[in-house]
């Protein structure tokens, strides 16, 4: 079945230094899309990629979805302590019997020390 | 406006005995998904419902099951509970059923607890 693989698993950094998550699927998506989940709550939508070679953009978050449909990124720019949370991709099938399915990756706990 | 609600909250159950959670999606949205969540992890699809029937099953044994009624609210059911479906249950709910272009709003998430 459908996998989608993210690293790096944890991320320590300074506030300030910047910060990039990566997500890879093992099969092509149509569409991807990003949450972010704060210690205690649950996922919040942030954006979702549908075309090959989008970069969205929201404030200091950049979103990049590939050529390929098959992999993704998030980059933080000067990073604040309110980025803290875990982020995760969340996958969509192109096609085939997964209708409905979103697949996530296992997320990158952020942890930004001040 | 509200968001999606999950009731209970909390919970906890012994092996064996059966749970129903419960899901109230957002006004208008017609569609819920239920996914499950362990410590760690990311959130693993269960089902997902539109205007009340099943669009989508992830690979959860038949002791899943679910139901979504007249006003789009949902019942995830789990029979038979074994000590490894303690989870952070959540239930999301989206606007649109066809293509692809759903974003999810997810609810709080019911934790259950099975000793």
């Amino acid at each position: 079945g459908q996998q989608v693989m993210q690293i790096p698993q944890y991320q320590h950094v300074q506030e300030g230094e910047d910060f990039t998550t990566y997500c890879n699927s093992s099969t092509t998506l149509s569409n991807i899309q990003w949450y972010k989940q704060r210690p205690g709550g649950h996922p919040v939508f942030l954006i979702q990629l549908v075309k090959s070679g989008e970069v969205k953009k929201q404030k200091r978050l950049t979103f990049q979805f590939g050529e390929a449909k098959k992999n993704s990124s998030l980059h933080i720019t000067a990073t604040q302590t309110t980025d803290v949370g875990t982020y995760f991709c969340a996958g969509a099938n192109a096609g085939g019997t997964s209708y409905g399915k979103l697949t996530f990756g296992q997320g990158t706990i952020l942890t930004v020390h001040p | 406006d509200a968001g999606v609600t999950q009731s209970p909250t909390h919970l906890i159950k012994t092996r064996g005995q059966h749970v129903t959670l419960r899901c109230s999606p957002i006004s208008g949205h017609k569609s819920v998904s239920w996914y499950q969540q362990v410590l760690g992890q990311g959130p693993q699809f269960i089902f997902q419902y539109y205007e009340k029937e099943e669009r989508g099953r992830g690979n959860f044994p038949d002791r899943f099951s679910a139901r979504q009624f007249p006003n789009y609210s949902s019942e995830l059911n789990v029979n038979a509970l074994l000590l490894g479906d303690s989870a952070l249950y959540l239930c999301a709910s989206s606007l649109a059923n066809t293509g692809f272009l759903w974003e999810q709003y997810f609810g709080p998430g019911t934790r259950l607890t099975v000793t």
